[in-house]
């Protein structure tokens, strides 16, 4: 069964603004990472956080993870039309083993 | 990064027909694949692991005698959809694991008339 929860579900904003999703999840894990998809597209990925590190930045990406809490959130800053798509987060509980994915949050950023 | 290929891309077939869907690891060996089906608007879920040379494991809910998978060398793996049904068109995305990472075929959209 599905481990993880994201929110919200979808999100739509203006060009330029800030867009923040968040995950929770249900077990002790090893990594979490976070993908996107294009509609009808496959998955790619985007970043990922160790269960030891709280924070994380690639680009205009930024990644949180607080594992007393279970949750870790994605900020994209100053997103742009292109950034519309899905993002999923993904945790595995050992390094390497099957990944258990989100609902997902549903992007639409408008120009 | 490695480079994950799955074949066909998009294949629509008639109903009681079986499919097969190969993932293929281009630039590295996996001895574990993953197979996820995605259905319209949702998220992915773990249809199964596939072990090279050995039985696949199956996750709660998925017959093991409808969808085959057969994961007979280092670099291939693949995902029969037998005497498919229109409940079973859906996103079938695959992974192949090298070292600690999953790098992630482009998945296959299947429809079944």
């Amino acid at each position: 069964s599905q481990q993880g929860e994201e929110d919200p579900q979808a999100l739509s904003i203006q060009e330029g603004e800030n867009a923040t999703m968040n995950c929770s999840y249900k077990t002790s894990i090893n990594n979490l990472q976070w993908y996107r998809q294009n509609s009808g597209r496959g998955l790619v990925h985007l970043i990922l956080i160790r269960s030891n590190e709280r924070e994380k930045h690639s680009g205009r990406l930024r990644v949180t993870l607080d594992t007393s809490k279970k949750s870790s959130s994605l900020l994209i800053t100053a997103s742009r039309a292109a950034d519309t798509a899905s993002y999923f987060c993904a945790t595995d509980k050992y390094a390497g083993n099957m990944l258990t994915f989100g609902g997902g949050t549903r992007l639409m950023v408008k120009p | 990064g490695a480079v994950v290929s799955q074949h066909p891309s998009r294949v629509i077939c008639k109903s009681g027909t079986s499919v097969k869907i190969e993932c293929r690891s281009l630039d590295f060996q996996a001895t574990t694949m993953f197979w996820y089906r995605q259905f319209p608007k949702q998220s992915l879920m773990l249809m199964a692991t596939s072990n090279e040379g050995s039985k696949a494991t199956y996750e709660q809910g998925v017959e093991k005698d409808k969808f085959l998978i057969n994961h007979a060398s280092l670099t291939l793996s693949t995902l029969t959809v037998t005497s498919a049904h229109p409940e079973d068109s859906s996103f079938y995305i695959c992974s192949a694991r090298n070292g600690n990472e999953q790098f992630f075929g482009p998945g296959t959209r299947l429809t079944v008339l």
